[in-house]
């Protein structure tokens, strides 16, 4: 079945960086988008930015942009995750979750780049604190 | 950024009562050429990830009970809970997708 499995939990100082990683798996990785959101202690869905394992491009949120970078590796299936400069806002749980299918050419199938998340990982705990 | 607004925060509904969580949308999430809204409900349990209900505004995910039901469009959406069972108890967010990727900021669901 469908799974995304997710690196264990992180305790960082103030300026740091983390790298979270994702491992797909049950489906063609390089088929579909990936994106990363992240949930505060006790407040709501927050979306960092996505990332076409095909090839690597991404997109972030303003919010993130120069602070966030995400990669791909096809040969483990695994996207990760590494935010730099963190403080103690960055204290959050962080998710991996699949999104749209991937389509090169319109001509064989619709690109879905702007979709749905359909499987989530169960998320990594990130702790920033002195 | 579109901004979702979720209403109300929370709420306390009586077992087998209707649940009904509104949403609406900074800006239309309808896509004419394809008169879709890009609109999606997530359900959260204590503990767990977020786990989709519905998209396309109304299309149930597989597996989904047909206890839950989406509906709306533009910039109005709902989410109904017809018959709420003690396993609904969750958070639940509204999600656009039309122009990036933005959450309401859930309605916490209770038993009465």
């Amino acid at each position: 079945q469908v799974q995304l499995v997710q690196s264990g939990a992180e305790v960082k100082k103030p300026g740091a960086s983390v790298k979270v990683s994702c491992k797909a798996s049950g489906y063609t990785f390089t088929n579909y988008y990936m994106h990363w959101v992240r949930q505060a202690p006790g407040q709501g869905l927050e979306w960092m930015g996505t990332i076409n394992p095909s090839g690597g491009s991404t997109g972030y949120a303003q919010k993130f942009q120069g602070r966030v970078t995400m990669t791909t590796d096809t040969s483990t299936n695994t996207v990760d995750m590494e935010l730099s400069s963190l403080g103690s806002e960055d204290t959050a749980v962080y998710y991996c979750a699949r999104g749209g299918r991937y389509c090169s050419s319109s001509a064989i199938c619709n690109d879905q780049y702007y979709y749905y998340m359909d499987v989530w990982g169960k998320g990594t705990t990130v702790t920033v604190s002195s | 950024d579109i901004v979702m607004t979720q209403s109300p925060d929370s709420l306390a509904v009586s077992l087998g009562e209707r649940a009904t969580i509104n949403c609406k949308s900074s800006q239309s999430v309808l896509y004419s050429s394809n008169n879709k809204n890009y609109l999606a409900w997530y359900q959260q349990k204590a503990g767990q990830p977020p786990k989709p209900l519905i998209y396309w505004a109304s299309t149930r995910e597989s597996g989904v009970p047909d206890r839950f039901s989406g509906s709306g469009s533009g910039t109005d959406f709902t989410l109904t809970i017809s018959s709420l069972q003690a396993e609904d108890v969750a958070v639940y967010y509204c999600q656009q997708y039309y122009s990036k990727w933005t959450f309401g900021r859930g309605t916490k669901v209770e038993i009465k």
